[in-house]
């Protein structure tokens, strides 16, 4: 069975940084793109970002609103990905997914609250 | 970016009711598609891929429609395990974008 576990939300104060883990199983990690997602209280899904898999250079692409200032990585030895997000705002505030691919498996999320 | 108008944003439904949710892309995107399922607290889930592929899985009951930058979510005689927020998502370029959703009620 495919899964995908998000880890490492909580509060945390803006201007500081965090990192998520999306620890998964049941699938061949490396042959697969992973990607990032983000829902804040009462609005829509949102892209956040991507990596591509070994195969594709491991490249990665990001939502304007993150660029530069999240992180995207990948361990296939442990089929981990994971998103670093520095210099965090309120309006980062939101549940954070991960998925499998560029969206076809998800976890179940993860809340990430940017609040002083 | 590519825009994605999703229509209604709320619906309100009975049981057995067949239910439409349309999704405009501002530009063609082919049928980089999908349509997806949102319960509350649970993990979105794929219903659709490629505008009118079922997911492994999923009730025949759940069908799409379209391509270009018009397309079609169907769900044939509604189910209570059905009542969700729905939406569209297209992957035809970065940015990925969704549509606003669809939140069905039941009447």
């Amino acid at each position: 069975e495919v899964q995908l576990v998000e880890s490492g939300g909580g509060v945390v104060q803006p201007g500081r940084s965090l990192r998520l883990s999306c620890t998964t199983s049941g699938f061949t990690f490396g042959d697969f793109v992973m990607s990032w997602f983000r829902q804040a209280p009462g609005k829509g899904l949102e892209w956040v970002g991507f990596i591509r898999n070994k195969a594709k250079g491991e490249t990665t692409d990001y939502a304007a609103p993150v660029k530069g200032r999240f992180t995207i990585s990948r361990d296939d030895s442990k089929s981990i990905a994971y998103l670093e997000m520095n210099n965090l705002k309120t309006e980062d505030t939101a549940v954070y997914y991960c998925t499998r691919g560029y969206s076809s498996i998800w976890g179940q999320g993860i809340l990430v609250a940017v609040s002083s | 970016d590519i825009q994605m108008t999703q229509s209604p944003s709320s619906l309100s439904t009975s049981v057995g009711d067949r239910v439409t949710i349309t999704c405009q892309a501002s530009q063609d995107i082919s049928s980089y598609l999908n349509w997806f399922q949102h319960k509350p607290g649970k993990a979105p889930k794929l219903l659709i891929y490629d505008a009118t592929s079922l997911e492994t899985g999923v009730p025949s009951r759940f069908s799409g429609s379209g391509s270009g930058t018009e397309f079609t979510f169907t769900i044939n005689s509604l189910q209570p395990e059905d009542i969700a927020t729905y939406y569209c998502q297209q992957y035809a370029n970065v940015p990925l974008t969704f549509g606003g959703g669809t939140k069905l009620e039941i009447k």
